[in-house]
């Protein structure tokens, strides 16, 4: 069983709609959890991080988790094609210093104009 | 500031020869990690540097050595590449405060392809 898993998609969302992203995870421990949009050939870049139960709003994105259920999701509203990108999840259970980080292999956007 | 800077950009070697990935960061922070991506497989830690003179093995260190220069500089080296280490490889930093918030910030990402 992988350690964070994500539909590879591609997830395919009229301009415009919701586009939902989910994301599980296996380890209890973890704690710290982030979303990372990442355009072809380009490097990740951080959209939002969480680490408490529920929802946080950053503009047109937001993250959910639930710890007892093991997933976070990423919300976009307002769709654009310019967030035709590939998502990536990351779990860290912080342990203290540094930062072990575990990357899902991310799932695949494709905004439809 | 530039952020997380990576050299070259492109790479292609031979079986058998030598390299080093050059990675510098100017955000002042204290770690650094080296990722391999590829496709189907996610970003998978290499080697980290949780602060200057430390270092450490990730999950796939195999064919791979680090060095912490100093507290910007964060090379990574392959001594005999063989084609398995064909792949994009990205160096990023953080903080590395004890904050769950710590975030990592990622290079623009090396392509290096083994023949």
């Amino acid at each position: 069983q992988k350690e964070v898993e994500q539909n590879s998609g591609p997830l395919s969302v009229p301009e415009g709609a919701i586009a939902s992203l989910n994301c599980t995870y296996s380890d209890r421990g973890s704690q710290s959890f982030f979303w990372y949009r990442q355009y072809s050939g380009k490097s990740p870049e951080l959209i939002m991080f969480i680490y408490s139960n529920g929802d946080k709003e950053d503009g047109r994105f937001t993250a959910q988790l639930n710890k007892a259920s093991q997933y976070v999701s990423l919300l976009i509203r307002d769709s654009q094609p310019s967030d035709s990108a590939t998502y990536l999840c990351a779990v860290s259970p912080f342990s203290g210093g540094y930062q072990k980080v575990t990357f899902g292999t991310g799932t695949k956007l494709q905004v439809i104009p | 500031n530039a952020g997380v800077t990576q050299t070259p950009k492109f790479q292609v070697l031979k079986t058998g020869q030598s390299m080093t990935l050059q990675c510098a960061q100017d955000m002042n922070h204290n770690s650094m990690y080296w990722y391999r991506q590829d496709p189907g497989m996610g970003l998978r830690l290499i080697y980290y540097s949780a602060s200057e003179g430390t270092t450490d093995k990730g999950e796939v260190p195999n064919g791979y050595n680090v060095s912490r220069l100093n507290k910007r500089e964060f090379s990574l080296r392959l001594e005999s590449a063989a084609p398995s280490q064909t792949s994009v490889y990205f160096c990023a930093s953080s903080v590395g405060r004890e904050l769950n918030t710590d975030t990592q910030y990622f290079g623009p990402g090396t392509r290096l392809t083994v023949l």
